[in-house]
């Protein structure tokens, strides 16, 4: 039963090019989640989907990123215009059912991140 | 915003002692969990915790959900040189989003 998938592993990208990153959720999972990693810091939030769906994106910087969650196909997030800053570890984690919330004994399961690099 | 509270930052230990870290907040949090991450991998699950009070053990690993759900410790026993790596503790808040501590980072003298 493969884990979460993410690619690529690695992404060198210069100041103003794109940058998509890829997630695959585990099987039967449904819910993704996007977060970032600075150097030396924890994971911060940047957003929730579901299929077709973006339900939080209170973590997202409001210019330049993205993300999608399409009927068929991984996850996308997608950073405009990357700058220096952009350069960070980004996990995806997905669920089966939302995680969180008194009772709730789901829990969200991490892939092996992406990790920008802008020159 | 919410933050969780992970201390200590670093920890230097020799192969064979007892480590123990926790993670305070201000907030209520629903569900505590505790992750390992290794260098250049995603954090892995190690002990989620449930309810207020709750004490769970995984192997020599033993986590406690504080009886307020603002805080919860890590207890690691014997630890081995494969210990090392990042420890973060991360909860639900009540809005349903994960929160991460800093991290404590181990590592683990033979």
């Amino acid at each position: 039963n493969a884990g979460v998938m993410q690619n690529p592993r690695h992404l060198v990208r210069r100041r103003g090019q794109e940058a998509r990153l890829r997630c695959s959720p585990m099987k039967g999972h449904s819910h993704v989640y996007w977060y970032r990693q600075l150097p030396e810091e924890g994971l911060k939030f940047m957003v929730y989907l579901q299929k077709e769906n973006i339900i939080d994106e209170s973590g997202m910087p409001k210019e330049r990123f993205s993300a999608e969650f399409p009927k068929e196909g991984p996850s996308i997030l997608r950073i405009q215009q990357v700058v220096r800053g952009d350069s960070a570890a980004y996990f995806c984690a997905s669920s089966p059912v939302p995680a969180g919330g008194i009772g709730n004994t789901d829990t969200q399961y991490f892939g092996p991140g992406t990790r920008l690099t802008v020159l | 915003g919410q933050q969780l509270n992970q201390s200590p930052q670093s920890m230097f230990i020799q192969e064979g002692e007892d480590v123990s870290m926790n993670c305070t907040s201000s907030s209520i949090f629903n569900t505590w969990l505790w992750y390992k991450q290794d260098p250049g991998e995603g954090p892995v699950l190690l002990i989620a915790l449930y309810k207020a009070g709750e004490l769970t053990s995984n192997g020599r690993l033993t986590a406690q959900f504080g009886i307020t759900r603002k805080d919860s410790f890590l207890n690691i026993s014997a630890s081995i040189p494969s210990d090392v790596g990042i420890y973060f503790c991360a909860g639900f808040n009540q809005g349903g989003k994960l929160i991460f501590g800093q991290g404590t980072e181990l590592s683990v003298k033979p």
